[in-house]
């Protein structure tokens, strides 16, 4: 089945600065690459997905890209902003079946 | 259309005990998902529906781990001679597939503690 591996486990960094976080897997049959934020206590919540036709998705300060070559996917999010902390989960999943999910990054935004 | 809802949110139980969780999905989504959360780690997939079919099943789910999804509608996850292990967040979520786009949405989670 697909194994998905996600670094880094946590990410510090300054408000306005970049954050990427990078996933692996190793399913070449997935085709579907959401990524998650968790606020603690509360609900995965999609904030951006891309599918294994497209090589770069952007929605405002978040952007994935997708190496389906290396089987590698990233999270950017550019001008970070201390709401942003939380922590990301990246999936993979072929056709939305067994979808598996990453050990998660824990982000902080440092005012 | 109030999203995927889970009941109850929060379980304290006896080791040994049996507990059942109920989701209800967003109306009209024929995927259903149960996935388990313990803390510091992602979601670990145990089963997923299309409609009342319960199409995969992690080889993680022991045989004290029952769901179902009788009428394709509500789905209920049972838990029987519930051990310590078992404490996690329980988490739900459905999508409608076949639909372009369709994307997996989450409940607010089902939390399980076993004393």
């Amino acid at each position: 089945g697909e194994n998905v591996e996600q670094h880094p486990s946590t990410l510090s960094v300054q408000e306005g600065d970049s954050a990427v976080i990078k996933c692996t897997y190793s399913d070449s049959a997935s085709n579907y690459f959401p990524w998650y934020k968790q606020e603690l206590g509360k609900r995965p919540q999609l904030i951006i997905d891309i599918r294994s036709n497209v090589g770069e998705k952007k929605d405002q300060r978040i952007a994935v890209t997708l190496n389906k070559t290396a089987k590698h996917f990233s999270l950017h999010i550019t001008e970070t902003q201390p709401e942003d902390s939380a922590v990301y989960f990246c999936a993979a999943s072929r056709d939305n079946n067994d979808m598996r999910f990453g050990a998660g990054t824990r982000l902080t935004v440092k005012p | 259309d109030t999203g995927v809802s889970q009941d109850p949110r929060h379980k304290i139980t006896k080791r040994g005990q049996n507990v059942t969780f109920r989701c209800d999905p967003i109306s009209e989504h024929n995927r259903l998902y149960w996935y388990r959360q313990t803390l510091g780690q992602g979601p670990e997939f145990l089963t997923y529906f299309q409609n009342e079919a319960q199409l995969e099943k992690s080889r993680l789910l022991s045989d004290r781990f029952s769901a179902e999804r009788p009428k394709g509608s509500f789905s209920t996850l049972e838990i029987q001679r519930t051990e310590q292990g078992d404490s996690a967040m329980y988490l739900c979520a459905s999508s409608l597939f076949g639909v372009a786009g369709n994307t997996i949405y989450f409940g607010e989670g089902s939390w399980l503690t076993v004393v």
